[in-house]
């Protein structure tokens, strides 16, 4: 059971250019997220997946686009990577989905610079 | 709006207490606590309910106080093992999706 993998561990961009970061889950999860974090921030919701077939925008969508291919992934592109989109990336599931009280287990990030 | 976190950094001796604050400047419905080690993911240490509901980890004990719209997280005798940076996430009556303090960085020497 690997629980949330995510792929690649590091990246480096110029800027403009464009990748997608792969994240997948073992756990039957209906709930899938992804994050970023910058210093002295904390986390910050970029999209979320609350079940297959559906996406919603999180806090900072801006730049960004995300599919759900199916219950077991959830990938984010970056379609024309600026030096501000460097961060940590975070995806994370969840089982509910819907409700407060989910816990939610993240995988070990991607560690993205724009240059 | 993000919830506060304080103290921002704490240092402690092996087998001191610490107490760690979250505060929300809206209504909240659940708090999550995480603790994050240098380079890898948040792990799940507890939620609070609205209401009273908790789940999470033995050893770690937090209260709620829907009033103050507060959390606070207990960490008693503690191990070099809670080193790290702990974060609270909340959830508001309008919204469940999470949203973040800034964290509160933890250091334990021997």
């Amino acid at each position: 059971n690997a629980g949330v993998t995510q792929t690649p561990k590091f990246q480096v961009l110029k800027t403009g250019q464009s990748m997608t970061l792969q994240c997948a889950q073992d756990m039957n999860h209906n709930s899938m997220y992804w994050y970023r974090q910058d210093p002295g921030m904390g986390l910050r919701l970029i999209y979320y997946s609350a079940s297959e077939g559906t996406t919603d925008k999180g806090e900072v969508p801006n730049g960004y686009n995300v599919s759900r291919l199916n219950k077991r992934e959830f990938s984010l592109r970056l379609e024309s990577a600026a030096p501000s989109q460097t961060s940590v990336y975070f995806c994370a599931s969840s089982e509910g989905g819907t409700t407060h009280g989910d816990t939610q287990y993240f995988g070990p990030g991607t560690r993205l610079t724009v240059l | 709006q993000q919830p506060v976190q304080s103290p921002q950094a704490v240092i402690l001796r092996e087998g001191e207490d610490a107490v760690i604050n979250c505060s929300s400047s809206k209504a909240l419905y659940s708090v999550h606590w995480y603790r994050q080690k240098h380079g890898e993911a948040p792990v799940f240490l507890m939620i609070l309910l609205k209401g009273g509901e908790q789940k999470g980890h033995e050893k770690i004990s937090a209260s709620f106080n829907e009033k103050k719209q507060q959390s606070s997280l207990y960490l008693t005798a503690s191990q070099l093992s809670y080193s790290g940076t702990y974060f609270c996430g909340v959830g508001t009556d309008s919204n469940y999706q999470l949203i973040w303090g800034a964290g509160t960085k933890l250091i334990i020497k021997p």
